[in-house]
């Protein structure tokens, strides 16, 4: 199975700050990579798709980058509404994995 | 708008089977892709399965023995059962479509449900 390592586990932000994550692949998932956000007592969210593909109602804030095994979600001026858990998501390869998640909390 | 809700029981006794069902409003379960995915405590997610448009299966060789996921077309349901389960399935079970067409995003999710095994 492809193995998908997200870092930092934590990040700690204030409202306004940018910040980036990242999901790292075991093998090469050419732009086969997607990130979900999960708040609190929530479902999944899907945010970006294939890596860079904004998705409709996502805010503009949220963009993502990469390919092959490196790939960065960037959120540009985190507001409070942002803070939860992120995860990445490959689909290069069966069975479908995940991250293990990068937690963004409030400073 | 796509709507997706699990229902069953919260409490499973280890070695029996959990059982679950999604049923699912605003699309049809005849088109599409049909999901199981679950997360564990401490966060870690696991993609289970899924049933196709046509009924056509697939399921994570890590649960091929014990897994299997059914539909009814007239219900526009699809459901998991999983059997033998232990304390190691204790999870918040999630049922979500993927469009397919090389798209194998999940954009629409359940609320989710949770399910501990435990005697």
């Amino acid at each position: 199975d492809i193995v998908l390592i997200q870092s930092p586990a934590t990040l700690s932000v204030t409202p306004g700050d940018s910040v980036s994550l990242s999901c790292r692949a075991s093998q090469s998932i050419n732009n086969n990579l997607h990130w979900y956000q999960q708040k609190s007592h929530e479902s999944p969210r899907l945010l970006i798709k294939y890596s860079s593909q904004s998705i409709s109602g996502i805010p503009s804030r949220f963009s993502g980058s990469g390919s092959g095994t490196d790939f960065t979600l960037s959120i540009n001026s985190v507001e409070t509404e942002d803070f939860g858990m992120y995860f990445c998501q490959q689909s290069n390869r069966w069975p479908l994995t995940f991250g293990a998640g990068t937690k963004l909390e409030l400073k | 708008e796509v709507q997706l809700q699990e229902s069953g029981p919260s409490l499973v006794k280890p070695s029996q089977t959990l059982s679950l069902t999604c049923s699912v409003t605003g699309d049809s379960i005849t088109s599409g892709y049909w999901n199981w995915i679950r997360k564990f405590p401490g966060n870690k997610l696991e993609y289970m399965g899924y049933i196709s448009y046509s009924g056509s299966t697939y399921y994570n060789p890590s649960l091929k023995s014990r897994i299997s996921i059914t539909r009814d077309t007239s219900k526009n349901q699809f459901y998991l059962q999983l059997n033998s389960v232990t304390t190691e399935d204790t999870a918040t079970y999630y049922c979500t479509r993927y469009r397919g067409n090389y798209d194998y995003t999940m954009d629409y999710w359940g609320q989710g449900t949770s399910v501990t095994v435990s005697s």
